[in-house]
């Protein structure tokens, strides 16, 4: 069975800081690896995802993770914080063979939700 | 519409009362996935269809829940004498095909449901 663990339900960094939010799993097989955005009453938004080749993947609004296989982690960061990116994080993981969610579904972490201070 | 919509965007219901929830996907897509997020629980698999077949049902929380797809595309997720503890956003997502590395799932902006 596959699981996420999301380190810290709340990230506070300050406008221009780094983020860094933190993001590990287990799977039985090769997985692929999604960050999901969530703005207030607002549906998953799709942030970068890992499926094979480069370990460093870039994605919206200026966001990357890195795939490290032998840390199980795929963090997600970005250089300097805007206010705009406050929001709720989360992590998944689908099962091999289906990139896009297998009968199972994706496989959520519990979130971060990151703030930005002034 | 360009994204996966869902309906009702609100939901306040009576302990006991049936409710329904609607997803319409983007056109095209093949398979649809139900989740449920509450306060504490993250985000939770509901089922999952492929065409209009859930091959797995044992993901929905208890036998008050069900959930059919006509047509391939939208789907209903009835939960009957509804609970407290149902009271959650209900999201639902669509994928043209899951096997495909250059897809994705995509999200509706949920059901909120709210039972007193």
């Amino acid at each position: 069975a596959q699981s996420v663990t999301q380190l810290g339900s709340h990230v506070s960094v300050s406008e221009g800081a780094l983020v860094l939010l933190r993001c590990n799993y287990s799977s039985s097989v090769p997985p692929y690896l999604f960050w999901y955005v969530q703005y207030p009453n607002q549906g998953l938004q799709l942030l970068l995802k890992y499926t094979t080749g480069a370990t460093l993947v870039k994605g919206i609004n200026g966001f990357e993770a890195e795939f490290k296989k032998s840390e199980t982690s795929f963090h997600l960061t970005k250089p300097s914080a805007h206010m705009s990116d406050a929001a709720e994080y989360f992590c998944a993981v689908s099962e091999g063979g289906y990139s896009g969610g297998g009968a199972d579904g994706l496989t959520f972490g519990k979130g971060t939700h990151l703030i930005i201070q002034p | 519409g360009a994204g996966v919509s869902q309906s009702p965007s609100n939901k306040v219901t009576e302990k006991g009362k049936d409710v329904e929830l609607r997803c319409d996907p983007i056109s095209g897509h093949t398979a649809l996935y139900w989740y449920r997020q509450s306060l504490g629980q993250g985000l939770e698999f509901l089922i999952y269809f492929q065409g209009n077949s859930a091959p797995d049902k044992s993901g929905l929380p208890s036998d008050r829940f069900s959930a059919e797809r006509t047509g391939g595309s939208v789907s209903t997720l009835t939960i009957q004498r509804t609970q407290q503890e149902d009271s959650a956003v209900y999201l639902c997502a669509s994928i043209k095909d899951r096997g495909g590395l250059g897809d994705t799932q995509y999200f509706g902006p949920g059901t909120r449901l709210t039972v007193l």
